[in-house]
């Protein structure tokens, strides 16, 4: 148990649809970043919020957003879901100041399949 | 660029050591991780390493750096089938730059 909570657990989705993922960072992280992990890869790192602010991004799409929240909860919204979006999305947070600390805690994913 | 890399499987008889290598490209990455994947779950943090270091010793886990290569070894002494998993490199600068993962099996 990391303490990371994301929701749903799973998610069918059609193309073109939109969807909004959540994730509740560990008490007392002020950081959380986004990751998409497809069948067989790595993580690819989508953004990261701190303190509310988006502090760094990868190579997605601008139809990839996110919020985080005073609480430092946060969410990830697709528009336009493409097939190739279907995959494992993962949250971690972090106590850091906008970089990575030593421990990164990650959920435990949000599986979305795209039809 | 920043890019990671990992063998893609590794199979060890229990009770042999296991040793999974890495490499990466960043030289300004303070930390490099190890992540432990399990089927159907999240990643779960197994040590890290700061990039001042050359060794870091954590139970039956031994994390080598060599930061003038770049190369980046994780060993499991005493593999046991618990281990079975997707072992992940990561390196860290400005965000957390993951491997392909490395499948590690065990054969009895």
């Amino acid at each position: 148990e990391t303490g990371v909570t994301q929701s749903p657990t799973h998610l069918i989705k059609t193309r073109g649809q939109q969807v909004t993922l959540r994730c509740s960072s560990q008490s007392g992280h002020n950081t959380v970043s986004w990751y998409q992990q497809a069948l067989g890869q790595g993580p690819q790192f989508i953004f990261q919020y701190y303190r509310e602010e988006e502090n760094g991004r990868g190579n997605f799409p601008p139809r990839f957003s996110g919020l985080q929240f005073p609480n430092y909860s946060s969410e990830l919204n697709v528009n336009a879901l493409e097939l190739d979006d279907s995959a494992l999305y993962l949250c971690a947070s972090s106590d850091g100041t906008g970089g990575w600390n030593t421990e990164a805690f990650f959920g435990q994913g949000t599986r979305l399949t795209v039809v | 660029g920043e890019d990671v890399e990992q063998s893609l499987f590794l199979s060890v008889r229990e009770g042999d050591s296991s040793v999974i290598n890495c490499t990466y490209t960043d030289s300004s990455s303070t930390y490099l991780y190890w992540y432990k994947q399990e089927p159907g779950a999240g990643l779960q943090l197994l040590t890290y390493i700061f990039s001042n270091m050359d060794m870091k010793q954590d139970q039956r886990l031994t994390v080598l750096l060599n930061k003038k290569d770049k190369h980046l070894s994780l060993r499991i002494a005493d593999t046991q089938t618990g281990d079975s998993a997707i072992y992940f490199c990561a390196e860290s600068a400005s965000k957390i730059i993951f491997g392909s993962g490395t499948r590690l099996s065990i054969r009895p």
